[in-house]
């Protein structure tokens, strides 16, 4: 079956410096990535999303890129700020019977401090 | 202001008590699901929907019902809960297949109820 996997967490950074967020899976066929984030006491948002392979999703300063050859979609920010402390989902989708359910990873905890 | 809501938002319950999750979206999506969200384990899918009348399991069902009478409502049900099933539970809804084929998908979640079974 599928499966996500994201680097242990949590991670704390100081202002400013550079976030990556493993995230490897496991599918058959081709399927489309996602990355969510959740704030304190919030449901998740969408973050951002990569539908083939070689895609790059970007939004808010984050990217990552679809890599099937390496069954990756790494999360990364160049500069993070407090605001961006909450938790993150790598995801995947797939079709077939289970169109429509997400697999999630476990979730990585980031906290930046001023 | 399109949205899906959930209630209650916490809830503290005793082991057996039968109790309803409510959900819903004022988006027209069709597609609707559960999750619950456990330390360590991410989200995991308890049962979807896509469409009236069209439910089916997902990875954790168990001690678990839905109905969907309607569009927008997509009811969890708890007969019996148990302790075991303390967690934080997410409402989702999409669009229809239909239109997520063409990379216009994104699923939208409630902002969450975290249930305790004593």
């Amino acid at each position: 079956g599928n499966s996500v996997t994201q680097m242990e967490g949590p991670v704390t950074l100081s202002e400013e410096a550079f976030l990556t967020i493993n995230c490897t899976y496991t599918a058959t066929g081709y399927p489309s990535l996602f990355w969510y984030v959740q704030y304190p006491g919030e449901g998740l948002q969408l973050l951002l999303k990569a539908t083939k392979a070689d895609d790059k999703g970007s939004n808010k300063g984050f990217e990552a890129t679809y890599r099937k050859e390496t069954t990756s979609f790494h999360l990364e920010k160049g500069s993070v700020q407090v605001s961006d402390s909450a938790v993150y989902f790598c995801a995947l989708r797939s079709g077939g019977t289970s169109y429509g359910k997400l697999t999630f990873g476990q979730g990585t905890i980031l906290t930046v401090h001023p | 202001e399109a949205q899906v809501t959930q209630n209650p938002r916490y809830l503290i319950t005793v082991t057996g008590k039968k109790l309803t999750v409510t959900c819903s979206q004022n988006m027209n999506h069709e597609y609707m699901s559960w999750y619950r969200q456990d330390p360590g384990l991410g989200l995991r899918q308890i049962y979807y929907s896509m469409n009236v009348e069209v439910t089916d399991k997902g990875d954790v069902p168990e001690g678990y019902k839905v109905s969907r009478k309607e569009k927008r409502n997509f009811p969890l049900i708890l007969e019996s809960p148990s302790p075991n099933q303390t967690s934080l539970y997410f409402c989702a809804s999409s669009l229809p297949p239909g239109l997520a084929e063409s990379g216009d998908y994104e699923q939208y979640f409630g902002p969450g109820t975290r249930l305790t079974v004593t």
